[in-house]
């Protein structure tokens, strides 16, 4: 069984500052997907970034980056110059098919500092 | 279409009483999908549905929990003689079958059984 942990359940950063939220996870599989979600207080569930195990390429969205070390199994979300609109629980979540349903992390609650 | 949706929003229950949620997937979507999502946990899978076909039903789903989704468009979520620990946030999502396995989130309906 896939499974994914998120192991700060909560960070903060000042706002225009850098943060780096951490997820690992534990899989057989050699061909997946990993997402990042961000869920804002009493607002539905985005997608803020995904990557594809198969391509060595960390994925890149504006702000939002990934550091994909598929050897260690860890799949970090940064998030660069941090706005307000940020705060939010982010979820790390594991794909693969096979299995076709996410299996997500218990989330990180991030919160902006004016 | 602007998305999923989900109705009700908001469900107050009294222990006992069934209750019945509807997800409207995007409407070129063929996978629709169910999770539960407790406080301060990552989402749960509950079911999901290749257009009207059930293909799989997690172990959380208990047979008090039915799930349909006739003609592979809205999806219906029911739950009998409910119990406090029904008590969650019950998400629903949607995606295509073939491609980037994104899936997209509607807001959800907090249950809420008393």
């Amino acid at each position: 069984a896939q499974t994914v942990t998120q192991s700060q359940p909560e960070m903060s950063v000042q706002e225009a500052e850098t943060v780096t939220l951490s997820c690992t996870y534990d899989t057989s599989e050699s061909d997946y997907y990993l997402f990042w979600y961000k869920q804002p207080p009493s607002r539905q569930m985005i997608l803020v970034i995904r990557q594809e195990a198969y391509k060595q390429q960390n994925a890149t969205e504006n702000r939002f980056s990934v550091n994909f070390q598929k050897a260690a199994k860890s799949f970090s979300l940064k998030i660069s110059d941090s706005q307000l609109g940020d705060a939010a629980m982010y979820f790390c979540a594991f794909f693969y098919f096979g299995n076709e349903k996410l299996t997500f992390g218990t989330g990180t609650r991030l919160t902006i500092i004016p | 279409d602007t998305g999923v949706s989900q109705n009700p929003r908001h469900k107050i229950t009294k222990r006992g009483q069934n209750v019945t949620f509807r997800c409207d997937p995007i409407s070129e979507h063929n996978r629709l999908y169910w999770y539960r999502q407790t406080l301060g946990q990552g989402p749960e899978f509950l079911t999901y549905f290749q257009n009207e076909a059930q293909l799989e039903k997690s172990r959380l789903l208990s047979d008090r929990f039915s799930a349909e989704r006739p003609k592979g468009s809205f999806s219906t979520l029911e739950i009998q003689r409910t119990e406090q620990g029904d008590s969650a946030m019950y998400l629903c999502a949607s995606s295509f079958v073939a491609g980037v396995p994104e899936q997209f989130f509607g807001p959800g309906t907090r249950l809420t059984v008393l």
